[in-house]
């Protein structure tokens, strides 16, 4: 069965300090992980896509990071916009199409 | 919300009364999927459509039922609510190009 856990549960930030979430899963066979920013009360937004190991995706001050096992969200001087829940989820290619495999999320506060 | 709408935004319901969620697309996406979304757990894949005429269930499907008439429009249907299905329920589109699914803003559904 697939699993996808995510870490820490909650972060708390003061504004410009970096920081990483993290993302371990497991899967048969990845054929996606995908970053989502969720705001309260809204649904999940689209991030970055990752397919491999080694690969990196930027975007303003976040970038993700995946290896074979895990993947990291790095937070560069972050801003307390950037307070958000950040949803990990994977596409197992041994799996159902379309089926995506949810983390519980990381509460991120920034605080100025 | 990448073309995705939801109605209604709430919706409260006595345990046993029936109602449809709606969800609705502008952008000619052939996939189409339910997501329900409780505190503590991940987002989890209700039932799903890979295009017109073709319905699949996902994780969580009994209690719930889904046609796909359209390519625009992916209604799910709740035939007698219960309290366990007090959720916020999430509809996403994608493609099979990219893998990405994009989700809509939601309706808070809560069963009395």
């Amino acid at each position: 069965e697939d699993q996808v856990t995510q870490s820490p549960e909650a972060l708390r930030l003061q504004e410009g300090e970096s920081s990483s979430l993290n993302c371990s899963y497991t899967v048969s066979g990845l054929r996606g992980l995908f970053w989502y920013r969720q705001d309260p009360g809204k649904g999940p937004e689209f991030l970055f896509t990752l397919y491999s190991a080694g690969e990196e995706k930027e975007k303003e001050r976040l970038k993700a990071t995946l290896t074979k096992k895990e993947s990291f969200l790095h937070i560069t001087a972050p801003k307390p916009e950037d307070s958000a829940t950040y949803l990990c989820a994977v596409y197992d290619s041994g799996g159902s199409n379309y089926k995506l495999t949810f983390g519980k999320g990381t509460l991120l506060t920034v605080n100025p | 919300n990448a073309g995705v709408t939801q109605t209604p935004k709430f919706q409260v319901l006595k345990t046993g009364q029936s109602m449809t969620l709606q969800c609705a697309q502008d952008m000619n996406h052939e996939y189409m999927s339910w997501y329900r979304q409780d505190p503590g757990m991940g987002l989890r894949l209700i039932h799903y459509s890979v295009g017109a005429g073709i319905t699949d269930q996902g994780e969580v499907p009994n209690g719930y039922n889904v046609s796909r008439s359209t390519t625009e429009d992916f209604p799910l249907r709740l035939l007698s609510a219960a309290p366990s299905q007090t959720s916020v329920y999430f509809c996403a589109i994608g493609t099979a190009s990219t893998d990405t699914q994009y989700f809509g803003p939601g309706t808070r559904l809560t069963v009395l």
